[in-house]
């Protein structure tokens, strides 16, 4: 399997469940990221990992926790979410995620909806 | 805080029109410039990225422009074709961060 994966495409959960989303890069990039998109608002960065550790974590709710155990693969963990937090998660990788120009490319995304 | 505009909203042409769609941000200190176009409930999917220090990116029918003292993109899309109907979406790199737009939705008419 090539580029990014995320893994489920589609969540339901309820507000007191616990779930996880999964990201997988296969491209040996070193940098990965969680974004979040609602409809009409542009894409919100949430959390930057680079070479495993956290460098960005833009005032996300710790509802989300994420985790980093490889440079390939990347976890959203999810619990006691509000209905507001329904919207499309995206994994994105790149080489690096210092200063410069590194392109991102990004998996299909996970579609959540809190009822 | 970077902010990133994207005009129009929406576009409409028919098939084989040339298009420009564009992308202006507040801050001109960015390491690069991004295009990316998104399907309906898909991921994105990286078209061009240009450097701080170049000029413009050109892949196929599609080029980029950046003028970065002026805070503007430009994507020039040659020849529309139905499937190029899509979400078209800019990002900059400032700092660590990266901002996006919220997009031109083109449609291409047969």
């Amino acid at each position: 399997e090539t580029g990014v994966t995320q893994t489920p495409r589609h969540l339901v959960m309820g507000m007191t469940n616990k779930k996880s989303l999964k990201c997988e890069q296969h491209l040996g990039h070193n940098a990965m990221y969680w974004y979040k998109q609602s409809a009409k608002k542009p894409l919100e960065l949430m959390f930057v990992y680079n070479f495993k550790e956290q460098t960005e974590n833009n005032s996300v709710p710790s509802r989300f926790s994420p985790e980093c155990p490889n440079s390939s693969h990347l976890f959203l963990h999810l619990h006691t979410l509000q209905p507001e937090d329904s919207a499309l998660y995206l994994c994105a990788s790149s080489l690096f995620a210092l200063a410069g120009g590194n392109e991102q490319f990004f998996g299909p995304g996970t579609r959540l909806t809190v009822l | 805080k970077q902010e990133v505009t994207q005009i129009p909203a929406a576009l409409s042409v028919p098939e084989g029109e040339n298009l420009v769609l564009n992308c202006s941000f507040t801050d001109s200190a960015i390491y690069n410039l991004q295009w990316f176009r998104q399907d309906p409930g898909k991921g994105l999917t990286s078209l061009l990225l240009i450097q701080s220090s170049q000029r413009e990116q050109t892949s196929g029918r599609l080029n980029a422009s950046l003028d970065k003292s002026s805070g503007r993109s430009t994507l020039y899309i040659a020849a529309s074709q139905p499937g190029d109907s899509a979400t078209y979406l800019c990002a900059v790199k400032t700092g660590n961060q990266f901002y996006f737009g919220t997009g031109t939705s083109l449609t291409v008419i047969p």
